[in-house]
């Protein structure tokens, strides 16, 4: 949905380096939903927040990944130190009603 | 917890032609919403459509309906007269209805070919 907008489109890093990736949910909401895909799955639920609380993150890794809503400005998932395994689409997504609608995702490589 | 399952890796259909992707769930819940999402190769997640469990009747969208069996916990997707542009990866979703802001939980997806 048009609404949900993410930055960077793609991104590349570089073994240890860190990664950034930034999500502005639809017009008026508070909450956001970040899920992530790894090639050839599906989307695995990563962390639910609302500006500046974290409400559900039972599905974040428990190192190097951190995310974040603050009361101004886009939500960020942080990802430090990199590895190959980070190699994902990474979507955020914020809900209208019962309805929950995604950006159009972040595609992180790691070389 | 909650599961999705989608048992069907990959499908195909001839254009024009009718194609069902099945979905199966496990909840212990009574109140939840039911959905698919079409990924193209664009890779971008659209809603194809939404069932809620307190509703008896099937949802369709157009060309798209469900088959709801809450019994069965079974909630499969019908497209018909297909086109080429339906090929993409098709995900079942569950989502809790006990909360205003419940996670999204995915099966594994299906992907459907369209053969002109």
């Amino acid at each position: 949905n048009a609404g949900v907008m993410q930055n960077p489109r793609h991104l590349v890093r570089r073994r240890g380096q860190e990664a950034r990736l930034r999500c502005s949910p639809m017009k008026g909401h508070s909450h956001v939903y970040w899920y992530r895909q790894l090639p050839e799955e599906g989307l695995k639920f990563m962390v639910y927040l609302q500006k500046e609380n974290i409400i559900d993150e039972s599905g974040m890794p428990k190192e190097r990944f951190s995310a974040e809503f603050p009361k101004e400005g886009p939500s960020i998932l942080r990802i430090q130190q990199v590895v190959r395994g980070d190699s994902a689409a990474y979507f955020c997504a914020s809900n209208s009603g019962n309805t929950i609608y995604f950006g159009e995702g972040s595609w992180l490589t790691v070389v | 917890a909650q599961t999705v399952t989608q048992s069907q890796p990959e499908m195909s259909v001839q254009e024009a032609e009718t194609v069902t992707l099945s979905c199966t769930y496990d909840t212990s819940e009574s109140d939840y919403y039911l959905f698919w999402y079409k990924q193209p190769p664009s890779r971008q997640m659209i809603l194809v459509i939404r069932q809620e469990a307190y509703k008896q009747q099937n949802a369709t969208e157009n060309r798209f309906s469900v088959n709801f069996q809450k019994a069965a916990k079974s909630f499969s997707l019908k497209i018909s007269d297909s086109q080429l542009g339906d090929a993409a990866m098709y995900f079942c979703a569950y989502r809790t209805g006990s909360s205003n802001t419940g996670k999204l939980i995915f099966g594994q997806g299906t992907t459907l070919q369209v053969k002109p």
